[in-house]
């Protein structure tokens, strides 16, 4: 019963480095979604996903990139980090109805120093 | 743009004591509005959906109201415990949007007091 899984749960980077947040999902859901939260922020909508194959931005994608190459798998990529992506950052999934709820991840707590 | 806000972002009440939690959106084109809950270091869990038709859903102690025409949703928690400790978020999924996408509230930390 794993639901949305995130990996790794803590990271610290320095400026300039690059990393892969991993998200995965055993739910065959169709949508897939990267959020940050900055403190006492609610979420913002970075990537998502309605398919295999199929991605396109959020509200704030600028410095990120994805890829969607399989139903289960949806990965986040910082190039040459900065510290404005320091936050937290959650995956979440869902079915195509959007009647039904969104299922998320613990999240990757992500400093970058 | 959507634009979804919870006042307060704190709340503090005594074991017992109902929870009123508020909800406001700027555009009211919404499909359904969610209430989710979040604890310390994880992610969110759905509590209740409400969609635009409807004007509250329950669930065991929690019910979400919801008003569309004045922009507003309220979650209401009964006989509080300190179990309920947590952050409350509410987003709205708009009628215009493609991908299920939400727009999130800032949230309003609760702490129910023993």
């Amino acid at each position: 019963n794993a639901g949305v899984t995130q990996t790794p749960k803590f990271r610290i980077l320095k400026i300039g480095q690059s990393m892969t947040l991993q998200c995965t999902q055993d739910m065959n859901h169709n949508y897939m979604y990267w959020y940050r939260q900055d403190p006492g922020m609610g979420l913002k909508l970075i990537y998502y996903s309605v398919g295999a194959g199929i991605t396109d931005k959020g509200e704030v994608p600028n410095g990120y990139n994805v890829s969607r190459s399989t139903t289960e798998d949806f990965p986040l990529r910082l190039e040459l980090a900065a510290p404005s992506q320091t936050s937290v950052y959650f995956c979440a999934s869902s079915y195509f109805n959007s009647n039904q709820p969104q299922h998320f991840g613990d999240g990757t707590r992500l400093s970058i120093l | 743009k959507q634009e979804v806000t919870q006042i307060p972002a704190a709340l503090s009440v005594p074991e017992g004591e109902n929870l009123v939690l508020n909800c406001s959106f700027t555009d009211s084109a919404i499909y359904n509005l969610q209430w989710f809950r979040q604890d310390p270091g994880k992610g969110l869990t759905s509590l209740l959906l409400i969609q635009s038709s409807q004007r509250e859903q329950t669930s065991g102690r929690l019910n979400a109201s919801l008003d569309k025409s004045s922009g507003r949703s309220t979650l209401y928690i009964a006989a509080s415990q300190p179990g309920d400790s947590a952050t409350y978020l509410c987003a709205v999924y708009m009628i215009k949007a493609a991908g299920n996408k939400l727009t999130f509230g800032g949230g309003t930390r609760v702490l129910v007091k023993p």
